[in-house]
């Protein structure tokens, strides 16, 4: 089975901090997505990543940045919490060929800025 | 641009029932539509899977239908049961991309 694992699942920040969220996937997947879910908006795609070190921006990636030094770890920063970022994480991974490939997902991690 | 859409966004039946979930898409062109079941505060787990030259998937009391030329897909879940309720979440991937889109999900209660 697929293990997709967030750090943390619930985090308490304060606004300017900098944040770091961590995601390691144990498939040896290509692809890792990070999302971000809010009530009435569904999942949102922040950034993704297909290989070690190649990332590209999803559809809201203001105030976030990523890295993948790793192909097993993929990292969400927040480089200057705000309150607006208080949302629940979501980490995902997948093989990348063939492309029709599933999607498997962590627990996600529940984030508050105050 | 794809655009996916569940109707309803909440439902409530009585223990026992079949029901339907549906999720529409704007761009037939897909690798495949994934069907999620997220159980509140929790990740997202994958239910079923439908690629693009599939019409249709069985993972014991649910079955998952995809109509590409006409946008659709539906997941029946047979035999409804109290441990059934969560929101239930469709995604579909288009041709070319990486990139996911996802509902906004059906929020379904079962009542025993």
């Amino acid at each position: 089975d697929v293990k997709v694992t967030q750090s943390s699942r619930y985090l308490v920040k304060r606004t300017g901090e900098k944040v770091f969220l961590e995601c390691v996937q144990d498939m040896d997947h290509e692809n890792m997505f990070w999302y971000r879910q809010d009530p009435g908006l569904g999942l949102r795609l922040i950034y993704f990543s297909y290989d070690v070190k190649m990332k590209e921006k999803g559809d809201i990636p203001e105030g976030y940045s990523v890295s993948r030094e790793k192909k097993e770890r993929f990292s969400l920063i927040l480089e200057s919490a705000s309150t607006n970022q208080t949302s629940m994480y979501l980490c995902a991974s997948s093989l990348d060929l063939p492309p029709n490939q599933p999607q498997h997902f962590g627990d996600g991690t529940r984030l508050s800025i105050l | 641009k794809q655009e996916v859409t569940q109707i309803p966004a909440a439902l409530s039946v009585p223990e026992g029932e079949n029901l339907v979930l549906n999720c529409s898409f704007t761009d037939s062109a897909i690798y495949n539509l994934q069907w999620f079941r997220q159980d509140p505060g929790k990740g997202l787990t994958s239910l079923l899977l439908i690629q693009s030259s599939q019409r249709e998937q069985t993972s014991g009391r649910l079955n998952a239908s995809l109509d590409k030329s006409s946008g659709r897909s539906t997941l029946y879940i047979a035999a409804s049961q109290p441990g059934d309720s969560a929101t239930y979440l469709c995604a579909v991937r288009t041709s070319g991309t990486y990139k996911y889109i996802f509902g906004t999900g059906t929020r379904l209660k079962v009542l025993a």
